[in-house]
């Protein structure tokens, strides 16, 4: 079974930095694709970042283009979201995604969030 | 980035009764379309992709179709289960979106 644990979350104040982190599990983590997801409370869903399946390509929402880094650590199983600069509008649930077999744009497996709220 | 519409915003069903929900986006998406279904409290689950392929362990009685710029998620009788938000997403072009959703909420 796969599983996708977020962790990382909390309450930042704006223009202050948090790094998310997702262990995977019940999953070979190197041969898929993997993303972020995020929804602002009581909105809708915001795709935010993608990266491949080895790491060599990233892909970034404008909103967050410049500020967050994705990566992530195949031999530990592990994605990361780095988050700078952060601002009221970046509050939202985070989820972590594993993307489907071959198709990096789409998701069959979430975790269940972790809340990231930017305040002073 | 492409524009995803979904109507109605709520559907108010009772369980038995057919949903037909809409996504219309601003440019066309060829078959690149999804459905996810997201339930209160839950992170989303992913119901149809490339417009009406089922993902795996999804009942029947949902389904896809459209191409395009317009697409359709039905479900022929609705189940207690499947009163949630439904969401559209597109992955023809970066930056992929979502539409706003539809609530499908019980009569």
């Amino acid at each position: 079974e796969v599983q996708l644990l977020e962790s990382g979350g909390g309450l930042v104040q704006p223009g202050g930095s948090l790094r998310l982190s997702c262990a995977a599990s019940g999953i070979t983590f190197s041969t898929y694709a993997m993303s972020w997801v995020r929804q602002a409370p009581g909105k809708g869903l915001e795709w935010v970042s993608t990266i491949s399946n080895n790491g060599a390509s990233t892909y970034y929402a404008d909103s967050v283009k410049g500020r967050f880094t994705l990566s992530r650590d195949n031999s530990n199983n592990r994605l990361y979201l780095q988050m700078n600069s952060l601002r009221a509008e970046d509050t939202a649930i985070y989820y972590c995604t594993k993307a489907l077999p071959i198709i990096i744009t789409l998701w069959d497996s979430w975790g269940q969030g972790t809340l990231v709220t930017v305040s002073s | 980035e492409i524009v995803l519409t979904q109507s109605p915003a709520t559907l108010s069903l009772s369980p038995g009764e057919r949903a037909t929900l809409s996504c219309r986006a601003s440019q066309s998406v060829s078959g690149y379309l999804a459905w996810y279904q997201q339930k209160p409290g839950q992170a989303p689950r992913l119901l149809i992709y490339d417009a009406s392929n089922r993902a795996t362990g999804i009942p029947a009685r949902f389904s896809g179709s459209g191409s395009g710029t317009d697409f359709t998620l039905t479900i022929s009788s609705l189940e207690p289960e499947d009163f949630a938000v439904y969401y559209c997403q597109q992955r023809s072009k970066w930056p992929l979106t979502f539409g706003g959703g539809t609530k499908v909420e019980i009569k």
